[in-house]
């Protein structure tokens, strides 16, 4: 049969413009989330962390936010630029359990 | 500070033939995991390790994959025999403490099987 590839979202933004991307985690036992970020031909790069007793964790111009409500994390980043173009994926960690999960990521396309 | 380090970076073979990836986890970590990335699956976990001992190998595909943890600076994994199918993206990936810390990865070995 017809093999369908993974069609990750794209999000566009300018330079200079703040760029916000979703992420719905599916376990509600997930204690602990990371976001990474992978450039073409390279593994993915750590960027924040967050534990499920915080809500909002900030960085060099990052922040995570996380709704354990309704189970989602955004990562947010200041002042867009090119070097930020990469494809962005979360990560749910539910530690007890020793489970492991990755989303499918978001492409975050930076025009100049 | 040296990453996580794979080898070899690319590797083109046929089908049928054993393939070995090759790992060398950050000093001092005693988590290592195997990925495997792909176009239509996205980042699979195949297999993790603490102190060198297998935790889960639920993800690993089939029996034709197995890895292996010497010693606490060296994995393997390996398919023997590879096919087609097995072409992806295979990443390797060191933290400390598990499920409360950060994994730190390799830059992959991109496998295509002819």
């Amino acid at each position: 049969g017809e093999s369908v590839g993974l069609h990750l979202p794209t999000l566009s933004v300018q330079e200079g413009d703040n760029s916000i991307i979703n992420c719905a985690y599916s376990n509600s036992a997930s204690d602990y989330f990371i976001w990474y970020k992978q450039e073409s031909g390279k593994g993915p790069q750590f960027i924040i962390d967050i534990r499920s007793n915080m809500d909002k964790r900030q960085g060099q111009r990052v922040t995570v936010l996380l709704n354990k409500t309704v189970k989602h994390l955004s990562l947010q980043i200041a002042a867009t630029q090119p070097g930020d173009s990469a494809v962005y994926f979360c990560a749910e960690i539910a530690y007890n359990f020793n489970k492991f999960y990755f989303g499918s990521g978001t492409k975050l396309n930076v025009k100049p | 500070d040296a990453g996580v380090i794979q080898s070899p970076r690319h590797e083109v073979t046929e089908m049928g033939q054993e393939v070995t990836l090759r790992c060398k986890p950050i000093s001092g970590h005693d988590y290592l995991f195997w990925y495997r990335q792909t176009m239509m699956r996205g980042l699979e976990l195949l297999i993790y390790f603490n102190n060198n001992v297998p935790i889960d190998d639920s993800g690993m595909p089939e029996d034709r994959f197995s890895a292996k943890m010497p010693n606490a600076s060296f994995s393997t994994l390996k398919i023997q025999p590879s096919e087609p199918r097995d072409s992806a993206v295979y990443f390797c990936a060191s933290s400390t403490g598990g499920g409360n810390q950060p994994q730190h990865f390799g830059d992959g070995t991109r496998l295509s099987i002819l």
